[in-house]
């Protein structure tokens, strides 16, 4: 599975977008960007994942570049619930052998 | 649908106690997992099912045994424990082996070895 690296921490105004990148560049081209989210010590919440074309639901947005080395996601308005560790994680054909990093911590400031 | 459970939630044992972390999931998925989470740090695979029968090592499969006799059930057994092995345990499911698929977890288990 590829690595991923993303930024140790960030912060966001509430209200704003958050956006979060993660830097893929060994990513094969049958593997998905997951993004998932873990508030304090909770189980991680899953939150978006694509191939190829960018990704919205009702949580988020993923963009994903062209050459597939990066992706970013995008908060529309973050709230203070949204303050968690966020991490974009790459997957292959065996979607359990999810590999965690470390994450970006964001925290969201009033 | 109750989603991931597991139980407990909380434990604390001695160095040299055995104990199995219960996982269960009423999604009817194949896939199901085993991650640790030390303080700081993000999640580590332990063992892994791709459906009943069938079991795999992880990164970190050392002092864990599992079995999966069948699709709801995964636990998790911890033969003789080690302070190392203080940790909080997340158990994971998903519905099939073909990428793009989401997987949902389950709340925590909350390990202390002393």
């Amino acid at each position: 599975d590829a690595k991923t690296t993303q930024p140790t921490s960030m912060d966001c105004a509430e209200g704003r977008a958050a956006n979060l990148p993660c830097n893929h560049s060994t990513i094969s081209g049958n593997e998905y960007v997951y993004w998932y989210r873990q508030i304090h010590s909770q189980g991680p919440q899953y939150i978006i994942h694509g191939l190829k074309n960018n990704e919205t639901n009702e949580m988020a947005s993923l963009i994903i570049t062209e050459d597939r080395k990066s992706s970013t996601l995008i908060l529309p308005h973050a709230t203070l619930r949204d303050t968690a560790v966020y991490y974009c994680i790459v997957s292959g054909d065996n979607t359990d052998k999810l590999i965690f990093g470390t994450g970006t911590r964001l925290q969201v400031f009033p | 649908n109750a989603g991931v459970t597991q139980t407990p939630k909380f434990q604390v044992l001695k160095t040299g106690q055995s104990m199995t972390l219960q996982c269960a999931q009423d999604m009817n998925h194949e896939y199901m997992s085993w991650y640790r989470q030390d303080p700081g740090m993000g999640l580590r695979l332990i063992h892994y099912s791709v459906g009943a029968g069938i079991t795999d090592q992880g990164e970190v499969p050392n002092g864990y045994n599992v079995s999966r006799s069948t699709t709801e059930d995964f636990p998790l057994r911890l033969l003789s424990a080690a302070p190392s092995q203080t940790s909080v345990y997340f158990c994971a499911s998903s519905y099939s082996s073909y990428s793009g698929n989401t997987i949902y977890f389950g709340e925590g288990s909350w390990l202390t070895v002393v």
